[in-house]
């Protein structure tokens, strides 16, 4: 049965800082997903990451992908506010079925 | 960009009553799911459909089925609710580029 983990769970950091979301899975799959969630708001499409080694940028979030480690990370490189929310990873377990994992809250603080 | 759009944000049912949760999507691709998403727990699959018509479980279907008799139109069912079934449910519609699109969500509480 395929898990997935995040974390850590719950993150704070200062403004300028840079931090990293760790998602890992334990069964073999060469799709992965990041999302974002806004408090009462739905998922937004983040990163599609589909082989090993696939590196995503977008302002500052970066994700890459290890699919031999099965290992994911979401890097953010100088926090800004409004990067504030939680952050999903999920992986396709085949079939373009997402096991999600627990979500990693961010808060950034002025 | 792919829209899904569920028809209620909030709903609150009473035990015992049947309950439809309404996904409509305009793109004109197959695939269609329902997640119910809970504190601490992430997104957890409840069923998924390929085609019109077609179903299948996911990973927790008790208590619930599923209707998909056009392609653009996707719905849960609760056949007879309880408290347990509070929860944000969120459809999904799939994306070949982006991968899933959701809608925004329906916080259903069953008193």
């Amino acid at each position: 049965e395929l898990k997935v983990e995040q974390n850590p769970l719950f993150l704070s950091m200062q403004e300028g800082k840079n931090y990293t979301i760790y998602c890992n899975y334990s069964t073999t799959s060469d799709r992965l997903y990041w999302y974002r969630q806004d408090p009462g708001k739905s998922l937004e499409s983040l990163f599609v990451l589909l082989s090993n080694g696939a590196v995503k940028q977008e302002g500052r979030l970066m994700a890459s992908l290890d699919t031999k480690a099965r290992l994911s990370t979401l890097h953010i490189t100088a926090a800004v506010h409004d990067l504030s929310a939680t952050y999903f990873c999920a992986v396709d377990k085949g079939a373009q079925k997402l096991v999600f994992g627990q979500g990693t809250r961010l808060t950034i603080n002025p | 960009d792919v829209k899904v759009t569920q028809s209620s944000r909030y709903l609150v049912k009473r035990t015992g009553e049947k309950v439809f949760l309404e996904c409509v999507q305009d793109m004109d691709h197959e695939n269609m799911f329902w997640y119910r998403q809970d504190p601490g727990l992430g997104l957890r699959l409840i069923y998924f459909s390929y085609d019109v018509k077609m179903k299948e479980k996911g990973d927790i279907p008790e208590g619930y089925s599923v209707s998909r008799e056009k392609k653009e139109r996707f719905s849960l069912i609760l056949e007879s609710a309880s408290t347990n079934q509070t929860s944000m449910y969120l459809c999904a519609g799939l994306d070949g580029v982006r991968g899933y699109t959701f809608g925004s969500g329906t916080r259903l509480t069953v008193v």
